[in-house]
C-alpha cells in the first residue's frame, strides 16, 4: 500500500525559505517508472504543479517558479525534500506530494499526501 | 506550454442528474496522458480516470471519461450526493511534464 505524508513549518514569514518533507512508503524512488511531485494549492484555488523528481533522478520544474524552487530525494530514507526560497504571502496554501506512476498503461498522480498548509506572513 | 481549460466554472445540478464537464487543451494531448481527479472539501484530490477514459481503481462505473486531441469530457452519469465536489483535469507531458485545468465545481440545485 502507497502513502505519503508532508512535513514542515506551518508558518513562515516573507523572504524566507521554505522546507518541506515528504515520507513516503510503499514504492522505492529508485524503481523504474516512479516518481514524486509537488502541487500547491492556494486557499479557494485550483492546483498548481511545482516540481517533479524521477526514479533516475531527473527533476523537471514549473517554469514560473523553477528560479526558487529545488527538490531533491533520500532514497534511503524515502523521502523527498521540496525547497521554495523567497517566501511571499501570495505562497501561502496547501502543498502536497503526489506518487506519479508512468508505466505502458497508466501515466497518473494516483497516490497523494493529506497535504499541509502553508502560510507566510510577518 | 499546454494550457488546459475547463468548462463550466461551476455547474449547479440535482442528486441522479447526468454531469457533463469539459477540459479543452490549448495544444494536442496524448490521451494516454489525461486524468480526470476529484477533490472534495478539505481533502486531497483523488485520481478518478486516467489514460483518458480508464477508471481508476474502485472507482464507481458512472463516472466515464472520454476525448481526444484537445477535447476532453468527464460524465457522471447519475449524480450521487457523494460527488458533489471540485473536478480538475491533468495532462502530463514534456515541458512542463505536468499541467492542471482550474476545475470545475459541482454544487447541488
Amino acid at each position: 500500500q502507497i502513502t505519503l505524508k508532508e512535513s514542515g513549518p506551518t508558518l513562515v514569514k516573507p523572504t524566507q525559505t521554505l522546507t518541506l518533507t515528504c515520507a513516503f512508503s510503499g514504492f522505492s524512488l529508485s524503481t523504474n517508472g516512479m516518481a514524486v511531485a509537488w502541487i500547491r494549492q492556494p486557499p479557494g484555488k485550483a492546483l498548481e504543479w511545482l516540481a517533479i523528481i524521477y526514479w533516475d533522478d531527473d527533476k523537471r520544474y514549473s517554469p514560473s517558479l523553477k528560479s526558487r524552487l529545488i527538490v531533491t530525494r533520500d532514497t534511503s530514507k524515502n523521502q523527498v525534500v521540496l525547497t521554495m526560497t523567497n517566501m511571499d504571502p501570495v505562497d501561502t496554501a496547501t502543498f502536497y506530494c503526489a506518487h506519479l506512476t508512468s508505466n505502458a498503461t497508466m501515466v497518473a498522480l494516483d497516490y497523494w499526501g493529506q497535504g499541509t498548509l502553508v502560510t507566510v506572513s510577518s | 506550454e499546454i494550457v488546459l481549460t475547463q468548462s463550466p466554472g461551476t455547474l449547479s445540478l440535482s442528486p441522479g442528474e447526468r454531469a457533463t464537464l469539459s477540459c479543452r487543451a490549448s495544444q494536442s494531448v496524448s490521451s494516454s496522458y489525461l486524468a480526470w481527479y476529484q477533490q472534495k472539501l478539505g481533502q486531497a484530490p483523488r485520481l478518478l480516470i486516467y489514460g483518458a477514459s480508464s477508471r481508476a481503481t474502485g472507482i464507481p462505473d458512472r463516472f466515464s471519461g472520454s476525448g481526444s486531441g484537445t477535447d476532453f469530457t468527464l460524465t457522471i452519469s447519475r449524480l450521487e450526493p457523494e460527488d458533489f465536489a471540485v473536478y480538475y483535469c491533468q495532462q502530463y507531458g514534456s515541458s512542463p511534464p505536468v499541467t492542471f485545468g482550474g476545475g470545475t465545481k459541482v454544487e447541488i440545485k
